[in-house]
C-alpha cells in the first residue's frame, strides 16, 4: 500500500500524559499537513511541512503541542500533558501538488 | 481567513435518485475546490476538485459546478448508491496565496442512499 500511513489508529491515555503520533506520507510527496477532526466537523489545519521546514501553524496549535519532520520524510505530532479536549482524530495528509491532500486514516485519541 | 459554509448538513435520497451538496466561500482570491468523501473510521478521501478557471467537472457520476460570482460551487451525484452513503466535506484554497496554503473545509454533508 503506497498511501498515507498512520500510526496508531487508536490511542486512549489519561488526562496529563504525553502521545505522540506518527505520519509516513506518500513517498514522494514533498508537502506534509497535520489536521483535527472532532465528531460531526470537517477537518480542522494545525500545522504544514514543506519538506523538513514547519512553514505554518494554527492558532489551534497550542505550546504543548509539537510537530517535526526531521528528514523531511515521516512526521510526529506530539502532546504534552494531555487534556479532556484534546481528544479527537488527528490526520495526516500529504500533497505534491498545493491543494490536492491524501490523507491517511487517521489516530483517533481518547483522553479519559 | 475563509470560512466554508456547507449545506445541507444531512441528506436522504432513494437509490437511483440524484443528491446535491452545496458550499459557499467567502475568500474570493480561492481559486481551488476538492470535494472529499469520508467513511466511518476511515480517512477523507478526494472525489474530484475544481480549479476557478473552469465552471464545471464532471467524473462519470459525480460533477462539480462552480459559479465564482456567487461564490459557491455544488457536488452532484446522479444514480445514487447505497456505497454513496458516507460524510462529504467541501474545502476551498487559494493556492496562490503566500501563507495560509492550507484548506479550509466545510462542516460536512451526511448523505443516506436509501435502497
Amino acid at each position: 500500500d503506497t498511501g498515507v500511513s498512520q500510526d496508531p489508529r487508536h490511542k486512549i491515555t489519561k488526562r496529563g500524559q504525553n502521545v505522540t503520533f506518527r505520519c509516513d506520507p506518500i513517498s514522494e510527496h514533498n508537502r506534509l499537513y497535520w489536521y483535527r477532526q472532532t465528531l460531526g466537523q470537517g477537518p480542522e489545519f494545525l500545522t504544514y511541512f514543506q519538506n523538513e521546514a514547519q512553514l505554518e501553524k494554527s492558532r489551534l496549535l497550542s505550546d504543548r503541542f509539537s510537530a517535526e519532520r526531521p528528514k523531511g520524510s515521516f512526521s510526529t505530532l506530539e502532546i504534552q500533558r494531555t487534556e479532556q479536549g484534546d481528544s479527537a482524530m488527528y490526520l495526516c495528509a500529504s500533497s505534491l501538488l498545493v491543494g490536492e491532500l491524501f490523507f491517511g486514516e487517521g489516530s483517533r485519541l481518547t483522553v479519559l | 481567513g475563509e470560512n466554508v459554509e456547507q449545506h445541507p448538513s444531512t441528506l436522504s435520497v432513494q437509490e437511483g435518485d440524484s443528491a446535491v451538496i452545496k458550499c459557499t466561500y467567502s475568500d474570493s482570491a480561492s481559486n481551488y475546490f476538492p470535494w472529499y468523501k469520508q467513511e466511518l473510521g476511515k480517512g477523507p478521501q478526494l472525489i474530484i476538485d475544481i480549479r476557478s478557471n473552469v465552471g464545471e467537472k464532471k467524473d462519470q457520476r459525480i460533477a462539480v459546478t462552480l459559479n465564482k460570482t456567487a461564490k459557491h460551487f455544488s457536488l452532484h451525484i446522479t444514480e445514487t448508491q447505497p456505497e454513496d452513503s458516507a460524510v462529504y466535506f467541501c474545502a476551498a484554497l487559494n493556492s496562490l496565496s503566500g501563507s495560509a496554503r492550507q484548506l479550509t473545509f466545510g462542516s460536512g454533508t451526511q448523505l443516506t442512499v436509501l435502497p
